[in-house]
């Protein structure tokens, strides 16, 4: 199974600031990698798939880059809305369709 | 407009049963994959379960393989998870997720609001 590693588990940050968010790959996953983004009781919104290509209706200031191993979102200029759990899940090696343990972006 | 409603959670004992239902519509339901996935409380996300567009392919988590059944009826536009031998350690908010293609394994573009499934004497 492989296993997806966040970091780090907790991101404060101000308002207009950039947030660079990571996730490793304990094995090749190739650019089958996608990062969502969940608010309290809310379900997870797709953000990110295929490493880079974002969602539909997701702002450009979402970026993803990444392969292999090593994933990256980033959020160019933090928004009030973008303060939240964020999520990456390999697809390439399946069943299962694992999930990192997240990452918390919060108000610095 | 692509909608998954989920439907069935609840307070069940230990070693009991739950089925979940997920209504979907806006899209044609036939065509595409479709997966469940957990989270407790105060966790992260669970990969349970998926189902290709004519149940061909089904997939299990380890920790629920031989407990809980996927099926669907794309008659009925509709998802379920048959969950038995409850545990506590199942008690969690249950999506269902569409994959945006027909074979089980992938993203998930569109997920439903989730129910609470809360395993508990």
């Amino acid at each position: 199974e492989i296993v997806m590693t966040q970091s780090p588990a907790t991101l404060s940050v101000s308002p207009g600031e950039r947030a660079t968010l990571s996730c490793r790959a304990s094995q090749s996953v190739s650019s089958n990698l996608a990062w969502y983004q969940q608010k309290p009781g809310q379900a997870p919104r797709l953000l990110i798939y295929g490493a880079s290509t974002r969602a539909t209706g997701i702002p450009a200031r979402f970026s993803g880059s990444g392969s292999g191993t090593e994933f990256t979102l980033t959020i160019s200029s933090l928004q009030s809305e973008d303060f939240a759990v964020y999520y990456c899940q390999q697809y390439n090696n399946w069943p299962p369709g694992t999930f990192g343990g997240g990452t918390k972006v919060e108000i610095k | 407009e692509v909608q998954l409603v989920e439907s069935g959670g609840g307070l069940v004992k230990p070693g009991g049963s739950l089925r979940l239902s997920c209504a979907a519509s806006g899209f044609t339901f036939s065509s595409y994959s479709m997966n469940w996935v957990r989270q407790a409380p105060g966790k992260g996300l669970e990969w349970v379960s998926s189902i290709s567009s004519s149940s061909s392919y089904i997939y299990y988590a380890d920790s629920v393989k031989g407990r809980f059944t996927i099926s669907r009826d794309n008659a009925k536009n509709s998802l379920y998870l048959q969950m038995n031998s409850l545990r506590a350690e199942d008690t969690a908010v249950y999506y269902c997720a569409r994959v945006p293609y027909d074979i089980p394994r992938g993203y998930f573009d569109y997920w439903g609001q989730g129910t609470l499934v809360t395993v508990s004497s």
